[in-house]
Order: C-alpha cells, then structure tokens, then sequence
C-alpha cells in the first residue's frame, strides 16, 4: 500500500535559516505529491504539489523536486520567517485513488 | 469566496449522547472526506464520498456515520461518542483532476470532547 514518511519534529530554527523537511514514500504506479501547511487554530491548506517525476513545485518561497529514483520530496526554503512557524504535511495520491495517505507532519518553530 | 466550513468549531459533549459536525463547500466539488487529527498520529481518514448517496469508509470509520443527501454537504454523525473520539475534525473536498492530482480544500476544523 502506500505510505509517506516524515522527519519527526519539532524543527527548530532561527529566522532567516535555511529549511529542510524530508518526505520519502512508496506508492503504486506514479502518484502526484503535495505539501500543506497548517498555521495555529485553521485547517490544512495546499502549499505546493508536483505531478510528475522531476516536476518541482514552488510557492512562498518553498520549494520541494519530485525525485522518482529516491521516492523523495523534501521540502526546503532558502530564508524562514517566523511567520512559516506552522505544522508541514507531506502527502500523495495514487492511481485514481480517492484516500489519499498523508504523513505524520512535521512541527516548524522559526525563532526571532 | 470559495470556501468549507464546519459547524460548530467547538463541542463539549457526555458520552453517549449523538451529535451531528455539518460541513458544507461550495465549490460543486464532487468528492468530501474527513479526517480526525491526533496528537502524533497525523491526519487518519474517517470517511469520503465520492458523489452524492455514494460514501464508503476511510482507515478509521468506527462509531461513525456519514450521508451524502446533497453535493454540497456531508455532515459526520456520532451516535454514541466515547471519550476516545475526543480529537479534532477536518472536512475536506476535492475536485477530480484528469492527473488525478486531487487537491484537497479543508475546514477550519471542529475541536471535540468527550467527557
């Protein structure tokens, strides 16, 4: 079945750092990868997605590369802010499928 | 504004007592889901719909229940809640894409509790 894999958090960094979150996953035939963002108190909302193998989506300053050969989709951001303090959520759909599999998410805490 | 919401965001309840989270969107999406958030679980998936009278269950449907009557809504009904439902309720929607890339829309969330 599928799966997506997260580092643990809390990810904690000073504003202006650099950003890594790691995503691997396995899945049956060729999914389409997501990122969602969810600030304190709201709901998840799509940060960025990727289609295809070698697609890289962007938005606000993130970025993360759909690598086929690794099943990886790690998310990066070159500056954080204190603003992007919020929980990270990797995840795929599959073949059509209408349950998509999310990972566990990754807490962000950006520091002055 | 395109949009879900969830009513009511926030529910303190006895077990054994039903209760009815409604979620409604929208944006004609064909297909609605929720989720139940927990601590160092994630997101797990209760139950979806893929049109209206046609629902099926997710990784975690027990002591749930859902309709779809109308496209646009898709209210959760607990019959009987029990401490262990105590958690946060996410509804989401989705249009379908033709590279299955389905982008999911959520609530704000509904913050239960159980006593």
């Amino acid at each position: 079945g599928n799966s997506v894999t997260q580092m643990e958090g809390p990810v904690t960094l000073s504003e202006e750092a650099f950003l890594t979150i790691n995503c691997t996953y396995t899945a049956t035939g060729y999914p389409s990868l997501f990122w969602y963002v969810q600030y304190p108190g709201e709901g998840l909302q799509l940060l960025l997605k990727a289609t295809k193998a070698d697609d890289k989506g962007s938005n606000k300053g993130f970025e993360a590369t759909y690598r086929k050969e690794t099943t990886s989709f790690h998310l990066e951001k070159g500056s954080v802010q204190v603003s992007d303090s919020a929980v990270y959520f990797c995840a795929l759909s599959s073949g059509g499928s209408y349950i998509p599999t999310f990972g566990r998410g990754t807490s962000l805490i950006v520091h002055p | 504004e395109a949009q879900v919401t969830q009513n009511p965001r926030y529910l303190i309840t006895v077990t054994g007592k039903k209760l009815t989270v409604t979620c409604s969107q929208n944006m004609n999406h064909e297909y609605m889901s929720w989720y139940r958030q927990d601590p160092g679980l994630g997101l797990r998936q209760i139950y979806y719909s893929m049109n209206v009278e046609v629902t099926d269950k997710g990784d975690v449907p027990e002591g749930y229940k859902v309709s779809r009557k109308e496209k646009r809504n898709f209210p959760l009904i607990l019959e009987s809640p029990s401490p262990n439902q105590t958690s946060l309720y996410f509804c989401a929607s989705s249009l379908r894409s033709t590279t299955y890339s389905y982008e999911q829309y959520f609530g704000p969330g509904t913050r239960l509790t159980v006593t």
